[in-house]
């Protein structure tokens, strides 16, 4: 499978503090997104970092991709509570940009 | 939801019945997707869409079908609803970038969550 694994799978921390989550993949990819989910909501796109990028920002979130390694890290600075949701990130392929979803991490913000 | 609607949103249903799902967007967009959501395997695709008619399947299609008889419904459909098949559908479109780089980001709507008892 090409599934994208995310680590880790749950994470408790506090408001203001950083929230890291990493995710793995296995094959080469066009690019790979992240997003987030709320309970009983549809998923929501974050940021894509292609594959000939390595680093990107955007407000609080920072991506970065090691396509050597196949792996990739979304940072959340100074959370705040309404950042608890699940992130998912996925990977996109082939000449329509299929992408396969990883398992997600559930991140919980404690106020 | 980026003009993305679902149809229904909650339905429960027997075994051995019929099913369908209804994706109706506003964007005009050409890629349209069926995913479902089931606890420890995230989302992954039953059907996609790349315009009026064209569809293909994805990585877990065995028994649904879908159909597209215009850009804006996407139909996704259960011949024989199994127990199996009781989780949360996402549908999902997408369209060329802003940069002209091909088909990146997709919109999600809202769900719609199926129970086949």
């Amino acid at each position: 499978s090409q599934q994208g694994e995310e680590d880790p799978q749950a994470l408790s921390i506090q408001e203001g503090e950083n929230a890291t989550m990493n995710c793995s993949y296995k094959t080469s990819i066009n690019n790979l997104q992240w997003y987030r989910q709320n309970s009983g909501r549809g998923l929501v796109h974050l940021i894509l970092i292609r594959s000939n990028e390595r680093e990107k920002h955007s407000g609080r979130l920072r991506v970065t991709l090691d396509t050597s390694k196949k792996s990739s890290s979304l940072l959340i600075t100074a959370s705040r509570a309404a950042d608890t949701a699940s992130y998912f990130c996925a990977t996109g392929f082939g000449a329509t940009n299929k992408l396969i979803f990883g398992t997600g991490t559930l991140l919980a913000v404690q106020p | 939801d980026a003009g993305i609607t679902q149809s229904p949103r909650h339905k429960v249903t027997e075994t051995g019945t019929p099913v369908t799902l209804r994706c109706h967007q506003t964007e005009n967009h050409r890629y349209m997707y069926w995913y479902r959501q089931d606890p420890g395997h995230g989302l992954r695709l039953i059907h996609y869409s790349y315009g009026v008619k064209d569809t293909d399947k994805g990585e877990v299609s065995d028994g649904y079908s879908v159909s597209r008889s215009k850009t804006e419904d996407f139909l996704l459909t259960l011949e024989s609803a199994t127990s199996s098949q009781t989780s949360v559908y996402f549908c999902a479109i997408s369209g060329i970038s802003e940069l002209g780089t091909g088909i990146e980001t997709q919109y999600f709507g809202p769900g719609t969550r199926l129970l086949v008892l």
